[in-house]
C-alpha cells in the first residue's frame, strides 16, 4: 500500500514570496490533515479535511495560509506572503475517517524562509 | 485546553539498558492517546493507540501503558536502531484532532 506522498521535499524562498505544497493521501482515506512542525517541537495541526470539506481550521493563520482539497483526494497548502517564522516542516497526514483512527504521515516538506 | 508534556527531553542509553519515557497529559475527555516514532527527516510513524486507563500494548521491544494522567513508553533492551524521537499525542473526545507533545529524543549507543 502506497503511503502519503508530498512534494516538494525541500523549498527555500525569500520572505514575502509565495509557496505551495502538495499532498496525495493514502487511497481510500477520507480525512486529511496538514501540520506544521517547528524544529524541536511536536506537530501542530493547521487544518483538517473530511472528504473535501473543512472540519477544523481554527489554528490556520488565514491572513496568509490557505488550503484546499480537490475532489476529496489531493490537497494543496499555500502560504502568501511568507514570513521568517513560517520556516518549518509541513506534514500531511491521512486517516480512514475522523475519530480515533491512526493518522499516517507523509515525509514532509521542509520550508526555509530567508 | 489540551496539554501534553513529555519527559525527559532527551535520553541517552547504552544498548541493552532498559528505560521508560513519560507522557503527562490534561484533556477534558480522552478519546485516545497515541505514540509515534519520528526519525530525522521523516514524518512520524504510528506505534500505538491507547483508549482507557489500565490498557497496555506491546510491539517488539516497546510497551505502552496508560493511566488517567500519564502514559509510559517502556523500552526493553534497546538497540541502536531504536534511536529516534518519540512523540506522544492526545485526542479529545470532543473532536478528532491530535495535540502533540514536544517529544523525547532517544539515542541508543552500541
Amino acid at each position: 500500500e502506497a503511503g502519503v506522498a508530498q512534494s516538494p521535499r525541500y523549498k527555500i524562498i525569500e520572505k514575502r514570496q509565495s509557496v505551495a505544497f502538495w499532498c496525495n493521501p493514502i487511497s481510500g482515506h477520507a480525512t486529511l490533515y496538514w501540520y506544521q512542525q517547528i524544529l524541536g517541537q511536536g506537530p501542530k495541526l493547521l487544518i483538517q479535511f473530511q472528504n473535501n470539506g473543512v472540519v477544523d481550521d481554527s489554528q490556520l493563520p488565514k491572513d496568509r495560509f490557505s488550503a484546499e482539497r480537490l475532489k476529496g483526494v489531493d490537497s494543496t497548502l499555500k502560504i502568501q506572503p511568507a514570513k521568517l517564522e513560517d520556516s518549518a516542516v509541513y506534514l500531511c497526514a491521512s486517516s480512514l475517517s475522523g475519530g480515533a483512527y491512526e493518522q499516517y504521515f507523509g515525509p514532509g516538506t521542509r520550508l526555509t524562509v530567508t | 485546553e489540551d496539554q501534553v508534556t513529555q519527559s525527559p527531553e532527551a535520553l541517552r542509553l547504552q544498548e541493552g539498558e532498559s528505560s521508560s519515557l513519560n507522557c503527562s497529559y490534561t484533556v477534558s475527555g480522552l478519546r485516545g492517546l497515541f505514540w509515534y516514532r519520528q526519525d530525522p527527516g521523516k514524518g512520524p510513524e504510528f506505534l500505538f493507540t491507547l483508549y482507557s486507563a489500565g490498557e497496555e500494548k506491546e510491539k517488539e521491544r516497546l510497551k505502552a501503558t496508560l493511566t488517567k494522567k500519564e502514559s509510559f513508553l517502556h523500552i526493553t533492551a534497546p538497540k541502536p536502531e531504536d534511536s529516534a524521537t518519540y512523540l506522544c499525542a492526545v485526542m479529545n473526545s470532543g473532536y478528532s484532532t491530535l495535540t502533540f507533545g514536544k517529544g523525547t529524543m532517544l539515542l541508543v549507543s552500541p
